[in-house]
């Protein structure tokens, strides 16, 4: 199937400080891309859905000024967390639709820990 | 009413049992339907894709979609221990996917 690459796979990083996650398509070009947020043992939450060349819509309850969103290309978005806490720690996964059709790929997600 | 509702188990069979993982949607509207495995600290990967009614094969895996009924089914043949994951199955509506809580299966050998 078709792969969509997420960086960095794990990070670690200050209380206080911002940190900035990649969604890449590889091998498809994706209009849409899709920001998740997965808690132990639930489900994945939407954050937010990202169009090229336009701001992103934010899910309720989201803050969209502590969640950065950009999709400068069609094959990158990115996620960056603003000014981060311990509660932001969590397990962030992007997908992206495929331009061309209705098939959603996911990347291996990205591990928060905000110390 | 949720949109997609999913038993979440656990579900735990022994090796080479058929495994039949089920949601109900609550939409006739929906159109689009996925299942998805995810393995442990990892992002769902996409098993099977189906539009409409009908039944899709691939490999040991079957997905059915019943819309009379607003039921969709996810079927594993020959069931290994590698297939030890949790399945989400998801409709697309308005450009979204929405999903089930996800079935956790454990196949012991």
């Amino acid at each position: 199937g078709a792969v969509v690459s997420q960086h960095p796979s794990w990070v670690i990083c200050k209380s206080g400080t911002s940190v900035k996650i990649e969604c890449r398509s590889l091998d498809f070009q994706a209009t849409t891309m899709f920001w998740y947020r997965q808690f132990p043992k639930q489900s994945l939450m939407l954050m937010a859905t990202s169009n090229e060349g336009s701001k992103a819509t934010y899910e309720q309850g989201v803050e969209k000024d502590k969640f950065l969103i950009n999709h400068a290309s069609l094959t990158l978005s990115t996620l960056t967390v603003t000014s981060a806490h311990p509660e932001d720690s969590s397990f962030y996964i992007c997908s992206a639709r495929v331009e061309t059709g209705n098939t959603i790929y996911f990347g291996e997600g990205s591990w928060l820990t905000v110390v | 009413q949720k949109e997609v509702e999913q038993d979440p188990g656990p579900l735990s069979v022994p090796e080479g049992a058929i495994v039949s993982l089920n949601c109900t949607y609550s939409n006739s509207a929906f159109q689009y339907f996925m299942w998805y495995r995810q393995y442990s600290r990892k992002g769902p990967e996409l098993l099977m894709y189906t539009y409409s009614s009908g039944n899709k094969e691939d490999g040991r895996f079957t997905a059915q979609v019943d819309k009379s009924s607003k039921y969709i089914s996810l079927f594993i043949r020959d069931s290994q221990p590698s297939d030890s994951a949790t399945y989400l199955c998801a409709v697309l509506s308005y450009g979204k996917l929405t999903f089930g809580q996800g079935t956790i299966l454990t196949v012991h050998p």
